[in-house]
């Protein structure tokens, strides 16, 4: 089983540009059996899908959010993050990192996720 | 945009069975997995596949999927299954998520 932690700040302001890090262990992020994503639940609503990144680079988005949103992957650190700009209050909540299961896509899951991070957007 | 339709809360006895149901058009044409989520943690895998059981998960988890409807049963409940319960699915590019519904077990 591979372990994920979130780490970055729990407090920013608006306007300005989140970073969290997802440092994984227990297994490669350079695994071409995965995806590596960020999911996200707002105070009392449900889990939104930010995107997935491959141990490539190649990234896909939440068309939602797609405008605002960057993924990186640093394999020498076994990390991979999340920046998401132009930060509003509607941004507050607890960010998760996740491994896929599966890269069938059809078939898509996550298997393993971080403890999460809680992030508050203050004005 | 794909919607997932998820019952708000649920509630169910102690040792009684509970199923919880997730709609979505020809929701049956896709493949559905289950999250079990407690105040606090992190979510849980408790089916995938539709009625795939990840290791760990007790026999006692069960999901199935036909037509729209798409069910996670619980059998046997137990006082550790009162949780938020999510399913999720992959359609046009996209993970998507349903409301998730709240188990309360009294």
């Amino acid at each position: 089983q591979v372990q994920l932690q979130e780490s970055g700040p729990g407090l920013v302001k608006a306007s300005q540009t989140l970073s969290l890090t997802c440092t994984v262990s227990g297994g490669s992020i350079s695994s071409a059996n995965y995806y590596w994503s960020w999911i996200r639940q707002s105070p009392g609503k449900g889990l939104e899908w930010i995107g997935y990144i491959y141990y490539s680079g190649n990234t896909y988005y939440n068309s939602s959010l797609k405008s605002r949103v960057t993924f990186s992957v640093d394999p020498s650190r076994n990390q991979f993050s999340l920046n998401l700009a132009s930060l509003t209050a509607a941004d507050t909540a607890v960010y998760y990192c996740a491994k896929t299961g599966t890269l069938d896509l059809p078939y898509l899951y996550f298997d393993d996720w971080g403890q999460g991070t809680l992030v508050t957007v203050s004005s | 945009s794909y919607e997932l339709t998820q019952p708000p809360s649920l509630s169910v006895s102690p040792g009684q069975s509970v199923s919880i149901t997730c709609s979505g058009d020809k929701l049956g044409q896709k493949f559905v997995c289950w999250y079990q989520k407690r105040p606090g943690q992190s979510p849980v895998l408790v089916i995938y596949k539709d009625d795939k059981r990840p290791s760990g998960i007790p026999e006692r988890f069960s999901g199935s999927n036909s037509g729209n409807t798409a069910t996670l049963t619980i059998s046997g409940t137990q006082a550790l299954d009162e949780a938020d319960y999510y399913c999720q699915v992959w359609d046009s590019s996209h993970v998507v998520f349903g409301g998730g519904t709240k188990l309360t077990v009294l």
